[in-house]
């Protein structure tokens, strides 16, 4: 069984520029949430994502998308970065979109913005 | 709005000795509580949750939790540390009903000393 991956690990974009950020979740994991963690910050809620439908969006703008495929994979789009944005972004994988389910979180990518 | 606030930015214990890491809750029905470790340049890993039942929770790597309603606390403990157990560590409530968005404390940073 293998656990949450994401791709890159790093990465540094300059302001206004596009990200795609991508997350495979936990074998048998039909839910994707994504978090941001700030510097010192605790995560906070971007989105969940449940069989393919977004389930939950936290306080952050539009120019915060995602996207779940089939396999249940997920990718979180930020359009025009800003300096504020730098952030290391995690994803976590669930069973079922329930509350009482566990998360799995990956690595995460650190994004910086330039 | 759900919230959770752990007190002490960074705490220092003498290898061996014992833990408590505070964590106080702000939630109008029954919490789903979490506690999750994060060692530098990882993601986050479940040491213990609360759903009901039993107050007191028995985690991983020798931790314990309380869940006390009339103090909104939920205080993670362990008997003797190992230098091993430095690392940040966050407190999380999760709704109980819903998407399973987690709001997290700032959390703790545990310094030990041999």
């Amino acid at each position: 069984e293998t656990g949450v991956t994401q791709s890159p690990t790093h990465l540094i974009k300059t302001r206004g520029q596009q990200v795609t950020l991508r997350c495979s979740s936990q074998s048998g994991h039909n839910t994707v949430s994504w978090y941001q963690q700030a510097l010192g910050q605790g995560p906070q809620f971007i989105f969940q994502y449940y069989r393919e439908e977004e389930n939950g969006r936290g306080n952050f703008p539009p120019r915060f998308s995602g996207l779940q495929f089939p396999n249940y994979s997920s990718e979180l789009n930020v359009n025009a970065l800003e300096l504020d944005d730098s952030a290391l972004y995690l994803c976590a994988s669930s069973l079922a979109g329930r509350a009482a389910d566990t998360q799995y979180f990956g690595p995460g990518t650190r994004l910086t913005v330039l | 709005a759900q919230s959770v606030t752990q007190p002490d930015i960074h705490i220092t214990v003498s290898e061996g000795a014992s833990l408590e890491l505070r964590c106080n809750y702000s939630y109008g029905a029954t919490p789903y509580l979490f506690w999750y470790v994060q060692s530098p340049g990882q993601g986050l890993q479940l040491l213990l949750k609360y759903f009901s039942g039993d107050t007191l929770v028995q985690g991983i790597k020798g931790f314990e939790a309380e869940f006390k309603r009339s103090q909104s606390s939920f205080n993670l403990r362990k008997p003797s540390v190992h230098w091993s157990d430095a690392a940040e560590y966050f407190c999380a409530v999760g709704e109980n009903f819903g998407n399973e968005k987690l709001t997290f404390g700032t959390g703790t940073r545990l310094t030990i000393i041999p």
